[in-house]
């Protein structure tokens, strides 16, 4: 069994300052780990994902994540935000690299002050 | 790259009546498809995935006789929700795999409201 745990529902951040998106995992096999980012009225986008190797993983739009294993977490950030990144985003787990049967967190929105 | 849409992007219905989503791979052949269902405020939940020709799979709690699923061809999937009733009210979402890269593919949603 797999399940996503994502520490706030709502972050509101100032243009330029960093951007921390808190996701804690729980899963029996070794995990696959993905966020994704949606706009309003639009599709979710994969930003990135981590699947093995570097613990790491820089994805688009200037986001990385690091993979944790001894505190299950995949917690994403951005050293500096944008206008742009206001959105909702959402942390998910699998079983597999290929990301079927996707497990998702509640998903958190971000509000960017000018 | 890869576009997904759905069909429609809202839809209101009575209760008792039936409606059928769309989802769509535009450019790629989606061998596999998945349909979600997000309630306000609450994670995306996997409902069911299909594959091409295939009956499709249904998570446990899911109830395929009323979330028809039919994944026909290699670019169209349609989940009928039949004798709808208010409960089913939600945010459905399909997603699609093609047979390359590992990677899903996200349509914009379809807002289901059953009065």
């Amino acid at each position: 069994a797999q399940s996503v745990t994502q520490l706030g529902s709502h972050v509101s951040v100032s243009e330029g300052a960093l951007v921390l998106l808190r996701c804690n995992y729980s899963s029996s096999v070794p995990p696959y780990l993905f966020w994704y980012v949606q706009y309003p009225n639009q599709g979710l986008q994969l930003l990135l994902k981590y699947t093995t190797g570097a613990t790491l993983v820089k994805g688009i739009n200037g986001f990385e994540a690091e993979f944790k294993k001894s505190e299950t977490s995949f917690h994403l950030t951005k050293p500096s935000a944008h206008m742009s990144d206001a959105a909702e985003y959402f942390c998910a787990v699998s079983g597999s690299p290929a990301g079927n049967k996707l497990t998702f967190g509640g998903g958190t929105r971000v509000l960017v002050k000018p | 790259g890869a576009v997904v849409s759905q069909h429609p992007s809202r839809v209101i219905c009575k209760s008792g009546t039936s409606v059928k989503i769309e989802c769509r791979s535009l450019d790629f052949q989606a061998t596999t498809m998945f349909w979600y269902r997000q309630f306000p405020k609450q994670s995306l939940m996997l409902m069911a995935t299909s594959n091409e020709g295939s009956k499709a799979t249904y998570e446990q709690g899911v109830e395929k006789d009323k979330f028809l699923i039919n994944h026909a061809s290699l670019t169209l999937s349609t989940l009928t929700v039949t004798s709808a009733h208010p409960e089913d009210s939600s945010f459905y979402i399909c997603s699609a795999r093609g047979q390359g890269p590992y990677e899903q593919y996200f349509g914009p949603g379809t807002r289901l409201t059953v009065t």
